[in-house]
């Protein structure tokens, strides 16, 4: 099976603007999270979804959103983008179904704000 | 708040040791439990899962779960200077997200 892949993989954008990344799943993995990567602060959960709906999400401010798609593909929105914003997205995918939980990600997307 | 303690390292290993990497989390109703490898400049890739007490084996690697001492560890046999990475402690705290550490760097010397 492919993996999870992630478009774009880099992203430079100027403070304010608003960006959208998405994230394909691996085939029949239902379920897609998002995380955002620091140095300082490590692996940060943003939201989780499943069947197109958002099950979870994290202590992230409101600027953060995303979606799902009946194919399960999902998209994540950074709007009115600040300089703190810089990391590295990784999306994730899981299989519910096998109440394991075991997630795979894709190679993330480097978004750099100026 | 959940929380996944790891000793962020360097942890320094000779070529052929055994490495260690050990993994504390504060959530009792914690379910599942995964080792993540990463290496500098790509994304986390799944190495382990555990979800009962006790050891689990997968070639050079084993993971070992006491739940009673919240406590997660990842041994790996005969280090390679490859297996150098940062390893990330994952928890499942019952619904559907992990909670992470932020990872023990490995270095194995050749």
């Amino acid at each position: 099976k492919a993996g999870v892949t992630q478009t774009p993989r880099y992203l430079i954008k100027t403070r304010g603007q608003q960006v959208t990344l998405s994230c394909s799943p691996i085939s029949g993995h239902r379920s897609v999270s998002w995380y955002q990567q620091t140095p300082g602060q490590g692996l940060q959960f943003l939201f989780e979804y499943f069947s197109e709906t958002q099950r979870n999400k994290g202590n992230f401010p409101g600027r953060f959103s995303g979606r799902q798609f009946s194919n399960s593909r999902s998209e994540m929105n950074v709007s009115t983008l600040e300089l703190g914003d810089s990391a590295l997205y990784l999306c994730a995918s899981s299989d519910p179904g096998t109440g394991a939980y075991e997630q795979y990600f894709g190679p993330g997307t480097r978004l750099t704000v100026t | 708040q959940k929380e996944v303690e790891q000793n962020s390292g360097p942890l320094s290993v000779p070529e052929g040791a055994i490495a260690s990497l050990n993994c504390t989390y504060s959530d009792r109703g914690s379910q599942s439990f995964f080792w993540y490898r990463q290496y500098s400049g790509k994304s986390p890739e799944l190495i382990m899962s555990i979800y009962s007490n006790g050891d689990k084996e997968d070639g050079r690697f084993t993971a070992q779960l006491n739940k009673a001492s919240q406590y997660v560890s990842l041994l790996i046999r005969d280090s390679q200077p490859s297996d150098s990475a940062t390893y990330l402690c994952a928890v499942n705290p019952g619904y559907s997200t992990l909670t992470f550490g932020k990872g023990t760097m490995l270095l194995v010397s050749p």
